[in-house]
């Protein structure tokens, strides 16, 4: 069965401090895995998508990589701003299935 | 696009009490995907769809639960009786055809039950 685990489970820096995020999964046969951030009371929005056959993906101060073999993936987030405040979750959809199973999440603040 | 659309948003209700719950998913999706969220234990897949037929049923709690999708519009989740550990906020979301690898999902903004 597979496990997406994220580490911290919370994060505070100070705003302009790059961010990185860690995520983990146990079974390295994956499609793809996607990064969402959730913001308090809302649903999650997508952030980055990476292929399983890509070994990273950018989207503006967004920078996400993907190690399959290990196990892991690390999203970075450039120059953080109080506006970036809120929980990333990960999430894997696995090869034998279609759906997406996710980590715990890392709930970030960021100090003006 | 008017997104994924839940209702209700907020829903508090009495211990053994039928609970429904709503979900429009994007017009020309064919997946769609029924979480569960608490703090205790994260997101987690109670059912999916895809055009609309039930594929992986194996996150549904109990047989309280059942979970149908009569058209590719609409779906509801639905809970009878309901107890108070399926407090919780309970996420719709869809996915369109093509390529699984390369899709991504969209979520609702979610159904907030309470269950008293």
């Amino acid at each position: 069965k597979q496990e997406v685990t994220q580490i911290p489970a919370a994060l505070s820096v100070p705003e302009g401090e790059n961010l990185v995020l860690n995520c983990s999964f146990t079974d390295s046969a994956i499609y793809n895995l996607q990064w969402f951030r959730q913001d308090p009371g809302k649903g999650l929005t997508s952030l980055l998508l990476i292929q399983s056959s890509q070994r990273e993906q950018t989207s503006g101060r967004l920078n996400a990589s993907l190690d399959k073999s290990s196990g892991r993936s690390t999203l970075y987030i450039a120059a953080s701003q109080p506006g970036d405040s809120a929980t990333y979750l990960c999430a894997v959809v696995e090869a034998a299935g279609n759906k997406l199973t996710f980590g715990g999440g890392t709930r970030v603040l960021v100090k003006p | 696009d008017a997104g994924v659309i839940q209702s209700p948003r907020h829903e508090v209700t009495e211990m053994g009490q039928e609970v429904t719950l709503r979900c429009k998913p994007i017009s020309g999706h064919n997946s769609l995907f029924w979480y569960r969220q608490t703090m205790m234990r994260g997101l987690e897949l109670l059912i999916y769809f895809n055009n609309n037929v039930p594929i992986d049923d194996s996150g549904m709690p109990e047989d309280r639960f059942s979970a149908k999708m009569p058209n590719a519009s609409f779906s509801t989740l639905k809970i009878q009786p309901s107890e108070p550990r399926d407090s919780a906020v309970y996420f719709c979301a869809s996915r369109p055809p093509g390529v699984r690898t390369g899709n991504t999902i969209y979520f609702g903004e979610g159904s907030w039950l309470t269950v008293v």
